[in-house]
């Protein structure tokens, strides 16, 4: 069966400082994968999709960036971390050729706090 | 564009009560459509999903009925627990582009002994 994991479960940052955040999924091969973020009580704005490995999409315009070094493993990353990219993020998968339904699996998640 | 609304919570019912979550949604030709579940500190899990009109999905006590007519796939439970306590997600996905979910705002269930 396919897991997703993201690392670390929480952080927190100095404003300024850089970001690392990093997805893996097991059990599948070539799969689509995605960031989100959530920031407190609202809902999921994403940020950037890949469809294969150096791939990448980008929806929103912000000081965020994302790779794909494998074909499983997507990181999310800032050089300087704004007290707005505070929030939590979440990463998803998606098997493709499973066209009829194309639903996403996300991640445990990673809580994100910039002071 | 696509979007969803989904009714503001949150909604508050005792245990056994029944419950409805309103989600419409607004989409070009025939979206694939989902509801998501969030506990608190955790990610979103999938609860059920619809792929065509008169479509019934449904797990765990829940079900929503995809109705092209009213642009609606609202979310139903007969008698609700304390453990459905958490965030529910009304979700669509573009079928010109697979890679675009749309993401209701979510509605918070609090269910109370």
């Amino acid at each position: 069966s396919q897991t997703i994991h993201q690392w670390p479960a929480t952080l927190v940052q100095p404003v300024g400082s850089p970001l690392s955040l990093e997805c893996t999924v097991e059990g599948t091969s070539n799969p689509n994968l995605y960031w989100y973020r959530q920031a407190a009580g609202r809902g999921l704005q994403l940020l950037f999709y890949s469809v294969g490995i150096g791939q990448i999409s980008s929806e929103v315009p912000q000081n965020l960036s994302a790779s794909r070094p494998q074909d499983r493993q997507f990181i999310l990353s800032s050089k300087k971390l704004l007290l707005s990219d505070s929030g939590f993020y979440l990463c998803a998968w998606r098997e493709v050729g499973q066209a009829s339904y194309n639903e996403q699996f996300f991640g445990p998640g990673t809580r994100l706090t910039v002071l | 564009g696509d979007s969803v609304t989904q009714m503001e919570g949150p909604v508050t019912l005792s245990e056994e009560a029944f419950l409805t979550i309103n989600c419409t949604y607004t989409a070009t030709g025939y979206p694939s459509l989902f509801w998501y579940v969030q506990y608190p500190g955790e990610g979103l899990q999938l609860l059920l999903k619809a792929t065509k009109a008169d479509d019934k999905g449904s797990n765990k006590g829940f079900e929503a009925t995809y109705r092209k007519e009213t642009t609606s796939f609202h979310l139903e439970k007969g008698s609700v627990q304390v453990s459905d306590s958490a965030v529910y997600f009304c979700a669509l996905s573009d079928r010109h582009n697979f890679n675009k979910f749309y993401f209701g705002s979510g509605t918070k269930l609090n269910v109370k002994p």
